[in-house]
């Protein structure tokens, strides 16, 4: 099965700074790749996705890289601010007919220091 | 349009009772999923439904736990004979039917934290 590696799992920095959180996936059939975002005593909520016909995507400050080839993806926050503080978790799955479940990463939890 | 709906929000049991969890998914949402999040942990798929229908439960433990998905009504999460290691936060998620053109990405609920003692 799906196997989500995901690197650091602590990450501190200063505000206004940049942070970047990794993660690697096992199964080259998964080719959807979500990140979520959980703040404390929350479910996680979906913060932006990519899919593996697309190489990087943007919204706002929040960007992710995808590289099939090496099986990696990667979240940019730019600009963190201390809302930004939460635990993040990336995932990997299938979307399509035969679509099944998002296999997790750890989580990385980010603070960002004002 | 409401979210997904977990309740309770806070499940306390005693050892050897039995923990009901329910689920609403959102409206459309065809697909419910729960995951198990201990402390300070990441999330551990159980079980992937559709109406009256288990998809894949490959995360459940063998033994006191079950899930179902009816027609009418919520996704429940049943454990049976609770033990102290049954002990987390359960978060379900919805995604709509996962053919061409949709949303992906779940939409998790708030989860029920249950508490053995």
């Amino acid at each position: 099965g799906e196997n989500v590696e995901q690197h650091p799992s602590t990450l501190s920095v200063q505000e206004g700074d940049s942070a970047v959180i990794k993660c690697t996936y096992s199964d080259s059939a998964s080719n959807y790749f979500p990140w979520y975002k959980q703040e404390l005593g929350k479910g996680p909520q979906l913060i932006i996705d990519i899919r593996s016909n697309v190489g990087e995507k943007k919204d706002q400050r929040i960007a992710v890289t995808l590289n099939k080839t090496a099986k990696h993806f990667s979240l940019h926050i730019t600009e963190t601010q201390p809302e930004d503080s939460a635990v993040y978790f990336c995932a990997a799955s299938r979307y399509g007919a035969n679509a099944g479940k998002s296999t997790f990463g750890d989580g990385t939890t980010l603070t960002v220091k004002p | 349009n409401a979210g997904v709906m977990q309740n309770p929000r806070h499940l306390v049991r005693r050892r050897g009772q039995e923990a009901r969890l329910r689920c609403s998914p959102m409206k459309g949402h065809s697909h419910v999923y729960w995951y198990r999040q201990l402390p300070e942990e990441g999330l551990k798929f159980m079980v992937y439904l559709q109406k009256e229908n288990i998809i894949d439960e490959s995360g459940m433990p063998k033994e006191r736990f079950s899930a179902e998905f009816p027609k009418e009504g919520p996704s429940i999460l049943r454990i049976q004979q609770v033990v102290r290691g049954d002990s987390a936060a359960y978060f379900c998620a919805s995604s709509p039917p996962r053919g061409g053109g949709s949303n992906y990405g779940y939409t998790f609920g708030s989860g029920t934290r249950l508490t053995v003692v």
